[in-house]
């Protein structure tokens, strides 16, 4: 079956360390996104990538980065990690279609220190 | 600035109705999207409306009006599995996705 898989599920990490999310989907979709979700928030855009080689900022974009560099994966990196990244952090993909339902990973927690 | 509202929590008893709103003001409207999500676990996708009026699928409904930028969520013979938040999501004139805060909903026995 396909799915989408995020590692690690959790890590603790301190100030001005460099991190890692990773996130695969065997889904074949074109669209990737990275999310953080806190509590009294909506879930919040990262950055999202419309295919191989494309990345495009979201809204919070400040202090992460992404690269596609294929279909399957796009891994979300804290440059130098700060207490206010402290949050839950989701993949998703989905299609081109209309109805462009995203599908999400289980979610990374990630404490800074 | 664009604005998703939602009660932030609601109390329902097992086998009741519960409606639940979602008002929106944003940069365009390209679809609204309703997902649910457990604690601890990721959101997982259970409407789409574009146009006005009111899709059903099993004991979920959702419905939409354009000119009110109005949605709700309406669940049927509420089960205690129900427990979860609620999210609404607007898809924007860029074709992002907005969204809400999510709504807690607790299923009394």
């Amino acid at each position: 079956d396909a799915e989408i898989t995020q590692s690690p599920r959790h890590k603790i990490t301190e100030t001005g360390r460099q991190v890692t999310l990773a996130c695969h989907q065997t889904w074949n979709h074109n669209n990737m996104f990275w999310y953080r979700q806190d509590l009294g928030h909506g879930l919040r855009l990262i950055h999202y990538s419309y295919g191989v080689q494309d990345t495009n900022k979201g809204e919070v974009s400040d202090g992460y980065s992404v690269s596609r560099s294929n279909t399957e994966d796009l891994p979300l990196t804290l440059e130098s990690a700060a207490s206010s990244q402290t949050s839950v952090y989701f993949c998703a993909s989905s299609t081109l279609a209309e109805v462009d339902e995203q599908f999400f990973g289980p979610g990374t927690r990630l404490t800074v220190l | 600035g664009q604005n998703i509202d939602q009660p932030t929590e609601m109390t329902a008893t097992e086998g009741a109705i519960v409606q639940i709103n979602c008002t929106y003001q944003t940069s365009g409207f390209n679809g609204l999207f309703w997902y649910q999500q457990h604690a601890g676990e990721a959101p997982t996708f259970l409407s789409y409306n574009v146009l006005d009026g009111l899709e059903e699928k099993g004991r979920f409904s959702s419905f939409l009006s354009r000119s009110k930028g109005y949605s709700y969520l309406l669940l049927k013979e509420l089960q205690m599995k129900d427990s979860a938040s609620y999210l609404c999501a607007v898809k924007d004139s860029n074709y992002q996705l907005i969204w809400g805060a999510g709504t807690k909903l607790i299923i009394k026995p």
